[in-house]
């Protein structure tokens, strides 16, 4: 799988967006970027997955770049919960898929 | 429904002493995974299970860790011989196979120390 790499924190004033930028330069044809989110002391949560096309889904949006080499994720409006450590991941997707692999990802602090 | 289900939250053992860790996926994910996570680092994967049959270990995973998912359905995750590098959080999560998102639902964790 791609190697991912992720600033490791940023901050975002509560209500304003919030984007977290990806850079995947060697990912492959078919290998997704994913998303997740790992709030203190909880599980990573799943937020979203794109091939080359753009996504948004209830969370969050996600913009690949053409060539796919970085991605940025978008929270809309962020909120005090939104702090969290954000995972980006380069990985077969679907079904082919098994291991996910995560790296150090990017810790985000919504301030008030 | 429940999600993926782990037990105990919180164990603190001796250096030396032997742990167990339960996971309970949700029901009907024929895949499962653990991870292990230390302070201020992304989860680190150890081994995947697709029904009862371990797919993959990794590296990590030295002889005095075992996993098993006997009947498919929960797994154990158990460390022999504890040692103090061994405290962390180890992560279960769960998959559906066929799901074409790939997402893997995670439990809470079981947070492990050494004394």
């Amino acid at each position: 799988d791609a190697k991912t790499t992720q600033p490791p924190s940023m901050d975002c004033a509560e209500g304003r967006a919030a984007n977290l930028p990806c850079n995947h330069s060697t990912i492959s044809g078919n290998e997704y970027v994913y998303w997740y989110r790992q709030i203190h002391s909880q599980g990573p949560q799943y937020i979203i997955h794109g091939l080359k096309n753009n996504e948004t889904n209830e969370m969050a949006s996600l913009i690949i770049t053409e060539d796919r080499k970085s991605s940025t994720l978008i929270l809309p409006h962020a909120t005090l919960r939104d702090t969290a450590v954000y995972y980006c991941i380069v990985r077969v997707g679907g079904t082919g898929g098994f291991k996910t692999i995560f790296g150090a990802g990017t810790r985000l602090f919504v301030k008030a | 429904d429940t999600g993926v289900s782990q037990d105990p939250r919180h164990k603190i053992t001796k250096r030396g002493q032997n742990v167990t860790f339960r996971c309970d996926p949700i029901s009907e994910h024929n895949r499962l995974y653990w991870y292990r996570q230390t302070l201020g680092q992304g989860p680190e994967f150890l081994t995947y299970f697709q029904n009862e049959a371990q797919l993959e270990k990794s590296r990590l995973l030295s002889d005095r860790f075992s996993a098993e998912r006997p009947k498919g359905s929960f797994s154990t995750l158990e460390i022999q011989r504890t040692e103090q590098g061994d405290s962390a959080m180890y992560l279960c999560a769960s998959s559906p196979q066929g799901d074409p998102t790939g997402e893997l639902f995670f439990g809470e964790g079981s947070r492990l120390t050494v004394l």
